[in-house]
């Protein structure tokens, strides 16, 4: 079936240094990616998403490209803020069913 | 901007107790999603429709019922409330099915079931 893998539960930084954030998915369909974010105590919201392989999409200095090769859309920042600490969700939708798929989140801490 | 909404915020009851989480959109929505998260599950779907009447089920359904009765309205019903039920619920709203559209979340009902 469909699902999403983030490997890191857990990455904290130093402020102004870049970051990575892994997700890979599986479906036999045509995908749909999608980066969510949630600061503390508040509601997840899209942050970036993408269907077109090898297309970097990019939003608030975030960005991400889906790979179709490599089932992956990891998402990336060249210098990440205090402000950058928060939770953030992969998921994946397919054409197969009328739902989506979260990953389990990666929690980002930014230290000063 | 979409505009879902949830009551209550916080919520305690007791082992076996009744419980309503309620959802509410304004944006003409046909797809509506209930989830919970729990520390290192990330956000898992409980149940899901598609318009007023339907239901779906979800990847955790045991213990929860769910109706949807109107467009706008879908509620969550713990009939017996379990200590293993504790936990941040979030309601959300989409456009339409999966594919490339966002979902839009509520701020989220804390439950705590002792």
């Amino acid at each position: 079936g469909d699902s999403v893998t983030q490997t890191e539960g857990l990455v904290t930084l130093t402020k102004g240094l870049p970051v990575m954030l892994n997700c890979t998915y599986q479906t036999t369909y045509s995908p749909f990616l999608f980066w969510y974010v949630q600061h503390l105590n508040e509601a997840p919201k899209l942050l970036l998403k993408s269907s077109t392989d090898n297309k970097r999409t990019e939003h608030q200095g975030f960005y991400a490209t889906l790979h179709k090769s490599s089932s992956s859309f990891h998402l990336q920042k060249s210098s990440v803020q205090l402000s950058d600490s928060a939770l953030y969700f992969c998921a994946l939708s397919a054409n197969s069913n009328n739902r989506i798929f979260f990953g389990d989140g990666t929690q980002l801490v930014v230290k000063p | 901007e979409a505009a879902v909404t949830q009551s209550p915020r916080n919520k305690v009851t007791v082992t076996g107790g009744n419980v309503t989480l309620s959802c509410r959109q304004t944006n003409s929505h046909n797809y509506m999603y209930w989830y919970r998260q729990d520390t290192g599950h990330g956000l898992r779907l409980i149940h899901y429709s598609y318009g007023a009447g339907n239901l779906q089920i979800g990847d955790v359904p045991d213990g929860y019922k769910a109706t949807r009765t109107t467009q706008e309205d879908f509620f969550l019903l713990l009939e017996l409330a379990s200590p293993s039920q504790t936990s941040l619920y979030f309601c959300a709203s989409s456009p339409d099915w999966g594919g490339f559209y966002e979902q839009y979340f509520g701020p989220g009902t804390r439950l705590t079931v002792l």
